[in-house]
């Protein structure tokens, strides 16, 4: 089964500074995707960035940019300048052209004041 | 207002007591998918669907069925529920044949299976 890893069940940041939150990845695939979701209290899911893997650019939606390194399978998530907003559940996930989904199990992220 | 409607948000049942789960979305999306999520755990895909009468298993389809008879529907059927189908699912859409484009999703629905 192609897995996804987010080896950090939890991560604190205090507010305004920069937080990285780590997600590798196994497939076989050459084409795919990959996204980053937000999973607030309210436990709606929101798409937080996404990156086509067939990119070499670093996607980047103002304070939220990822560093994706193919060839070592992994799409970090840095978070600049941290807002109390951010606290959330931060999902990592690969979709592949496929259409099958695949999720981490998730980073618990806390923004201190 | 573009959206991804579950019903019923929460349901408490009995062990083989068939239901249904419905999901509708108004965005004229192709793609549709339920997950589960577990507590410690992210989402599993359960079934996915590239577009009408195309449905296919993800990695926990075990004792879940799906249909895709109209774009805009993808209801998630338990046929004999058992207490381990207890849990939190999704239902999401995106747009196009292309799976780049983001999943938009429910807002879930809690499932106790008794």
């Amino acid at each position: 089964a192609q897995t996804v890893t987010q080896s950090q069940p939890e991560m604190s940041v205090q507010e305004a500074e920069t937080v990285t939150l780590s997600c590798t990845y196994d497939t076989s695939e050459s084409d795919y995707y990959l996204f980053w979701y937000k999973q607030p209290p309210s436990r709606q899911m929101i798409l937080v960035i996404r990156q086509e893997a067939y990119k070499q650019q670093n996607a980047t939606e103002n304070r939220f940019s990822v560093n994706f390194q193919k060839a070592a399978k992994s799409f970090s998530l840095k978070i600049s300048d941290s807002q109390l907003g951010d606290a959330a559940m931060y999902f990592c996930a690969r979709r592949s052209n496929a259409g099958k989904s695949t999720f981490g199990d998730g980073t618990t992220l806390t923004v201190k004041p | 207002e573009a959206q991804v409607t579950q019903n019923p948000r929460y349901l408490i049942t009995v062990t083989g007591k068939k239901l249904t789960v419905t999901c509708s979305q108004n965005m004229n999306h192709e793609y549709m998918s339920w997950y589960r999520q577990d507590p410690g755990l992210g989402l599993r895909q359960i079934y996915y669907s590239m577009n009408v009468e195309v449905t296919d298993k993800g990695d926990v389809p075990e004792g879940y069925k799906v249909s895709r008879k109209e774009k805009r529907n993808f209801p998630l059927i338990l046929e004999s529920p058992s207490p381990n189908q207890t849990s939190l699912y999704f239902c999401a859409s995106s747009s196009g044949q292309r799976t780049n484009q983001p999943q938009h999703f429910g807002d879930g629905t809690r499932l106790s299976i008794l």
